[in-house]
């Protein structure tokens, strides 16, 4: 069946620092894939997409490349900030749709 | 605020009683979603509901029972829970079952004792 496997965290990082969330996915066919964030205390909200392969979702300074040669979507940021701290999920939705297949979360922490 | 609405926040009961968890949602959705968070583990899918109907129950036993009225509420009725169903349930909602993109409640810790 369709998987995603992300690094365990907790990651923590100081602020400014460079940010990388790996992220690999077993699946059929093409999914469409996805990060979702969890502030704390909150429920997941979409952070970004990709449809097909070479696609690149961005938002709020966060980037992830859909790369079907190695099955990835790691999650990217340049300067990550305090108020980045939270939980990222990555999940897949096979063809799209409602169905998604999420990771385990990894958590983020940024100190000052 | 995402406007999915869950209550309660928290929730602590015995493996003998009967609760309900409450999600409305504000966003004029006709998808809704149960679904189960527990620690290191993934987000585990329960039961999906389109304009009412069930369209997905994930093979959750049946000590959970969903009770969708209208597409703005869904209820997850609980009785003679176990200890390992300590979780946090969380909500979601989105326009339609083609749509991938949920709109997700803060969630209901639960602790069963």
């Amino acid at each position: 069946g369709d998987s995603v496997t992300q690094m365990e965290g907790p990651v923590t990082l100081s602020e400014e620092a460079f940010l990388t969330i790996n992220c690999t996915y077993t699946a059929t066919g093409y999914p469409s894939l996805f990060w979702y964030v969890q502030y704390p205390g909150e429920g997941l909200q979409l952070l970004l997409k990709a449809t097909k392969a070479d696609d690149k979702g961005s938002n709020k300074g966060f980037e992830a490349t859909y790369r079907k040669e190695t099955t990835s979507f790691h999650l990217e940021k340049g300067s990550v900030q305090v108020s980045d701290s939270a939980v990222y999920f990555c999940a897949l939705s096979p063809g799209g749709g409602n169905k998604l297949t999420f990771g385990t979360g990894t958590q983020l922490k940024v100190e000052l | 605020e995402t406007g999915v609405t869950q209550t309660p926040r928290h929730l602590v009961m015995g493996m003998t009683n009967k609760k309900s968890l409450k999600c409305e949602q504000h966003l004029g959705h006709n998808a809704m979603y149960w679904y189960k968070q527990s620690a290191k583990k993934p987000l585990e899918l329960m039961f999906v509901y389109n304009f009412k109907e069930q369209t997905e129950n994930n093979s959750v036993p049946s000590r959970f029972s969903p009770e969708c009225p209208n597409s703005s509420h869904l209820f997850l009725h609980l009785h003679t829970l176990q200890p390992e169903d300590s979780a946090l349930y969380l909500c979601a909602s989105s326009p339609g079952v083609a749509n991938e993109k949920l709109f997700f409640g803060s969630g209901t810790q639960l602790s069963v004792l």
